[in-house]
């Protein structure tokens, strides 16, 4: 079974200061990852995916992942917050059939100007 | 191109009754995913609909049900609503599980869902 773990459902930033939303993902077989951006009565965009290439994964928007296996890690980062960075962040899991996705349950990013 | 999109934006029911959403999925997408998401909570997966063929389901009983029709646009059915099916509804669409676009998924806007 596949799961993912957001640790901390609101996180807070001063623009310019670097953004760092963490995500575990619990997988029995390898796993593709993802995350998602959701802003305020919208669908969900997919910021960047991992799915067996490089482990360090360039996104939209200047966000960044590193896919870490030693600490079944895939956390969210960006050097430098900007006031549109303010929405919710979703990780996701599926496996390599792609007919099963688990989302976390969300960090709400504020960004402080 | 045409992004995903579904309809209705917003519906009001009552307990027990039934409800039909409506997606249509982005052009050359042969597989669309149905996702519940409650308020403040993560999307929680429903089905997925590969070339008209259900390939995957959550943890949701069966009076959730959906189709896939050969143009890909896919319904979701509920049937005797209940007070906790209230939630935003997502569709999303994706080349498809086999096509080499792993999780490429692209999502509509939602249907609103409020049942009294």
């Amino acid at each position: 079974a596949q799961s993912v773990t957001q640790l901390g459902s609101h996180v807070s930033v001063s623009e310019g200061a670097l953004v760092l939303l963490r995500c575990n993902y619990s997988s029995s077989v390898p796993p593709y990852l993802f995350w998602y951006v959701q802003y305020p009565n919208q669908g969900l965009q997919l910021l960047l995916k991992y799915t067996s290439a490089a482990t360090l994964v360039k996104g939209i928007n200047g966000f960044e992942a590193e896919f870490k296996k030693s600490e079944t890690s895939f956390h969210l980062t960006k050097p430098s917050a900007h006031m549109s960075d303010a929405a919710e962040y979703f990780c996701a899991v599926t496996t390599n059939t792609g007919n099963q996705f688990y989302f976390g349950t969300g960090t709400s990013l504020t960004v402080i100007p | 191109e045409t992004g995903v999109t579904q309809s209705p934006t917003h519906l009001i029911k009552t307990r027990g009754q039934q409800v039909t959403l409506r997606c249509s999925s982005q052009s050359g997408h042969n597989t669309v995913s149905w996702y519940q998401q409650a308020l403040g909570q993560g999307p929680q997966f429903i089905f997925q609909y590969y070339r008209e063929e259900e390939n995957g389901r959550g943890n949701f009983p069966p009076r959730f049900s959906g189709l896939q029709f050969p143009n890909y646009s896919s319904e979701l059915n509920v049937n005797a609503l209940e007070l906790d099916d209230s939630a935003l509804y997502l569709c999303a669409s994706s080349p498809g599980p086999r096509d080499g676009s792993m999780g490429e998924q692209f999502f509509g806007p939602g249907t609103r869902l409020t049942v009294l």
